[in-house]
């Protein structure tokens, strides 16, 4: 069955650096799109960008750009986030989810993984 | 515009039937993906396409478009169904993914 599974929860100061990983099991990795979206405490959810599985096309909102870098290791089937100068506001749940191409249809989601960042 | 609008709160007696809404320009060429979330959960999809349940999804749950509102509707709602409910689609312009801003569904 698909899994994405997801590292646990950081706590960072702000202005460091954090990375998420997500390993993706039950599938063919390259035939899909990581998404990332985040989740700030009890709002919405936020599309921060998506990478492909097969070739490592990414696109990041623009909200993000020059913060955020989205990896994948193609040997690990796992996909990374890492978002850059985190200030308060970022304190989010972040999950990884799998899509389809560019379509905006997200099947399944990782369990989610928060990061606080805080003094 | 690249956003994607819903009424922030929803309620509806258990057994009844409700309707979700989400609009935006987007929904003109664009299908809506339709999400539930449960406190504490991660999101998990429940109708995507034109009408299209996931597996293990209950079949009062169903999708409709017309023009540049995307509808979720679900007849019979049960104590379960009450959790908040998210859109989303592909935009041609701007960010190429845009989530509508949830709605809380509250079953009475």
């Amino acid at each position: 069955q698909v899994q994405l599974v997801q590292s646990g929860a950081e706590v960072k100061k702000p202005g460091a650096s954090v990375k998420v990983s997500c390993k993706a099991s039950g599938y063919i990795f390259s035939s899909y799109a990581i998404s990332w979206v985040r989740q700030a405490p009890g709002q919405g959810l936020e599309w921060v960008g998506w990478i492909s599985g097969y070739n490592g096309n990414r696109n990041y909102a623009q909200k993000f750009q020059g913060r955020v870098t989205m990896t994948t290791d193609t040997s690990t089937d796992t996909a990374y986030m890492e978002l850059r100068s985190l200030r308060s506001d970022d304190t989010a749940v972040y999950y990884c989810a799998r899509g389809m191409g560019t379509t905006a249809d997200f099947d399944f989601w990782g369990q989610g993984t928060l990061v606080t960042a805080s003094s | 515009s690249s956003e994607l609008t819903q009424d922030p709160a929803v309620s509806v007696a258990l057994g009844q039937t409700v309707r979700i809404t989400c609009q935006g320009d987007s929904l003109r060429t664009n299908y809506a993906t339709w999400y539930q979330q449960k406190p504490g959960q991660a999101p998990v999809r429940v109708i995507y396409g034109k009408n299209n349940r996931p597996s293990g999804i209950p079949d009062r749950f169903s999708g409709s478009s017309s023009g540049n509102t995307a509808s979720l509707t679900i007849t019979g709602a049960q104590a379960e169904d009450e959790a908040d409910y998210y859109c989303n689609s592909r935009v041609s312009s701007g960010d190429p993914v845009v989530f509508g801003g949830g709605t809380k569904l509250t079953v009475l």
